[in-house]
């Protein structure tokens, strides 16, 4: 398995300003992801972070708005830039394992924009 | 895109009784993960599935791959409290390296 480290675990932040996200994993892991979860929803994927160059991003999800970087295997971050209300959600940190294709999730980061 | 049903949306149930929902997709899933999140907490896994028909148990857990591969099952015995939360799934498409999908979620409440 594989444990995943986020932070901050929350934070309250103003609009218009950018808060980036830390995940830490504890072992070497072949993909990173960064999730979004909105209030009462399921999980809906940003991008894979791919080490050295630059995020996959999904539709809907553009790297102005949340750029990533991946500098080592084990090591991400997410920034939420320029924020707005609408992006208070939950942002939760994952990693699949090379073997036995399972996907773990960090702690997840409770975002909230005033 | 491909997306995953959960049934049913939420459940009410007295402890001890036993727990059965499901996972369907219109497409052929190859990996079959079930989740489990606490409210402020990230999504726990609970048990993986990798082959059709597999049937796999973590304690009073047991999970199927459907035979079509279309769907999943999870089985939870003798409910506690604790069993509270939302339970996804997620499936991962025929293809490989193809991001996994995950479902709407089903949120269990246990009465004492």
């Amino acid at each position: 398995s594989a444990v995943i480290s986020q932070k901050p675990s929350r934070d309250i932040c103003q609009r218009g300003t950018s808060l980036t996200i830390q995940c830490q994993v504890d072992s070497q892991v072949t993909m990173m992801f960064w999730y979004r979860q909105q209030p009462g929803q399921s999980l809906t994927l940003i991008a894979t972070a791919n080490q050295g160059s630059e995020a996959t991003y999904e539709s809907g999800f553009v790297i102005d708005k949340f750029p990533i970087s991946r500098p080592n295997l084990t090591f991400s971050t997410l920034t939420v830039s320029n924020m707005s209300p609408e992006d208070s959600s939950i942002y939760l940190c994952s990693a699949r394992t090379a073997t036995n294709e399972k996907l773990f999730f960090g702690s997840g980061t409770q975002l909230s924009v005033l | 895109g491909q997306q995953l049903n959960q049934s049913p949306q939420s459940m009410f149930i007295q402890e001890g009784e036993d727990v059965s929902m499901n996972c369907t997709s219109s497409s052929i899933f190859n990996t079959w993960l079930w989740y489990k999140q606490d409210p402020g907490e990230g999504p726990v896994l609970l048990i993986a599935l990798y082959k059709a028909g597999e049937l796999t148990s973590n304690g009073r857990l047991t999970a199927q791959f459907g035979i079509t591969r279309k769907d999943s099952f999870l089985n939870i015995s003798a409910s506690i409290p604790s069993d509270v939360g939302i339970y996804f799934c997620a499936g991962a498409p025929l293809n490989y390296g193809q991001n996994f999908v995950f479902g709407p979620g089903t949120r269990l409440s246990v009465l004492p």
